[in-house]
């Protein structure tokens, strides 16, 4: 079954501390991939996204991305976390010529000063 | 600016009620989508629509009706069948519809059930 698998529920860091956000997908072809951010009771803002090429894609607010298609992961990375980066991430996924978008559970990222 | 509107941001009903919630894009989009988000379980597709006058189920559509007469506006309408309605509800767009562009987001609709 195609699935979208956010082992992480929770993750608490440091501020200026490193952050790595994990995501696992199923799916018979290498899809789009996405990392959305979400603060609560807000709509989902795109953070970065993957369609081919460079492996490694930069996107807003310091963050980055790395796909690795043996390991079928696309895992969102941040150097030196802030503050106002706490908030619900969600890894989503959709095949090419397809219109369904497939989300994980999301973590929930809390910033400890 | 170009975005998606969601409207009423908050929303409480009665049981036995139907609800439409309302989602206009002014993004020229040709896709427009509802999900339904609770704690824990991210965001699921209730349905989905491609093109004026045409829409699908996606994997939660029971208890729930959509329309697609114009290509702004997608309307979700959350039925007395419904079994537990209370959520909150994200509208969203993209394009192109065939793949490739990412969705856009509107604010939410946090529908309560009393």
């Amino acid at each position: 079954a195609q699935s979208v698998t956010q082992p992480d529920i929770h993750i608490t860091v440091s501020e200026g501390a490193s952050l790595e956000l994990r995501c696992n997908y199923s799916y018979g072809a290498t899809p789009y991939l996405f990392w959305y951010v979400q603060s609560p009771g807000q709509g989902l803002q795109l953070l970065l996204k993957y369609f081919s090429g460079d492996t490694l894609v930069q996107g807003i607010k310091g963050f980055e991305a790395e796909f690795k298609r043996s390991q079928s992961s696309f895992n969102l990375r941040k150097p030196s976390v802030h503050w106002s980066d706490a908030a619900e991430y969600f890894c989503a996924v959709v095949l090419y010529n397809f219109n369904k978008f497939y989300f994980g559970s999301g973590t929930k990222l809390n910033v400890k000063p | 600016d170009g975005g998606i509107t969601q409207s009423p941001k908050y929303l409480f009903r009665k049981e036995g009620q139907n609800v439409t919630l309302s989602c206009e894009q002014n993004l020229n989009h040709d896709a427009m989508y509802w999900y339904r988000q609770d704690p824990g379980q991210g965001l699921r597709l209730i349905y989905y629509s491609q093109i004026v006058n045409d829409f699908q189920k996606g994997d939660i559509a029971e208890g729930y009706s959509v329309s697609r007469e114009k290509k702004e506006s997608f309307p979700l309408t959350v039925t007395s069948a419904q079994k537990n309605p209370t959520a909150f509800y994200l509208c969203a767009s993209s394009s192109p519809s065939g793949g490739g562009g990412e969705l856009f987001f509107g604010e939410g609709s946090r529908l309560t059930v009393l």
